[in-house]
């Protein structure tokens, strides 16, 4: 089945810096992959998704990459803020109907 | 964004007893749901798919008789904890799909189980 790994773990930034948080993907049939955004305590929120059909999706000041062929994807933040501090996790899916695989989730800290 | 509800949003209940915990797509219909459970600092498990007007789907692991669920309509899946027993304490969250496999969340319940 589908194994999703996320790096890294924790992320800790200067406010105004950017940040990237990368994941693996194994199964090649996957084609959805969503990037979700959970503050302590409360619902997971879906911040940016890309489908494999596309390389690259921006969305103001955050954006998403994939590498179909490496089985990777990566979020960057750009110019943090500390209400982007929260815990992000990626995940993978093969379509319509079929579960998400989440990575493990990486906790950012934005520094004021 | 699509709206998805969960209720209750928390409970605290006795050893041996069932609660449900109920989830809605208030704004769309979805035709599967997801049921996850997560542990405090952990990332989200999948418990279980739900379609409506059929059998759910388990996760490995996961016991089809003890975690009941119900997707009677496109807008409701329930989720019943039977006996529930002090390890069960845990956060539930559910997942509605809406179009092409994007997932929007509910509030999540936490269950307390004394």
């Amino acid at each position: 089945g589908e194994n999703v790994e996320q790096h890294p773990s924790t992320l800790s930034v200067q406010e105004g810096d950017s940040a990237v948080i990368k994941c693996t993907y194994s199964d090649s049939a996957s084609n959805y992959f969503p990037w979700y955004k959970q503050e302590l305590g409360k619902r997971p929120q879906l911040i940016i998704d890309i489908r494999s059909n596309v390389g690259e999706k921006k969305d103001q000041r955050i954006a998403v990459t994939l590498n179909k062929t490496a089985k990777h994807f990566s979020l960057h933040i750009t110019e943090t803020q500390p209400e982007d501090s929260a815990v992000y996790f990626c995940a993978a899916s093969r379509g319509y109907g079929n579960k998400l695989v989440f990575g493990a989730g990486t906790i950012l800290r934005v520094k004021s | 964004g699509a709206v998805v509800s969960q209720h209750p949003s928390w409970v605290i209940c006795k050893s041996g007893t069932s609660v449900k915990i109920e989830c809605r797509s208030l704004d769309f219909q979805a035709t599967t749901m997801f049921w996850y459970r997560q542990f405090p600092k952990q990332s989200l498990m999948l418990m279980a798919t739900s379609n409506e007007g059929s059998k759910a789907t388990y996760e490995q692991g996961v016991e089809k008789d003890k975690f009941l669920i119900n997707h009677a309509s496109l807008t409701l899946s329930t989720l019943t904890v039977t006996s529930a027993h002090p390890e069960d304490s845990s956060f539930y969250i559910c997942s509605a799909e809406e179009g092409y496999n994007e997932q929007f969340f509910g509030p999540g319940t936490r269950l307390t189980v004394l």
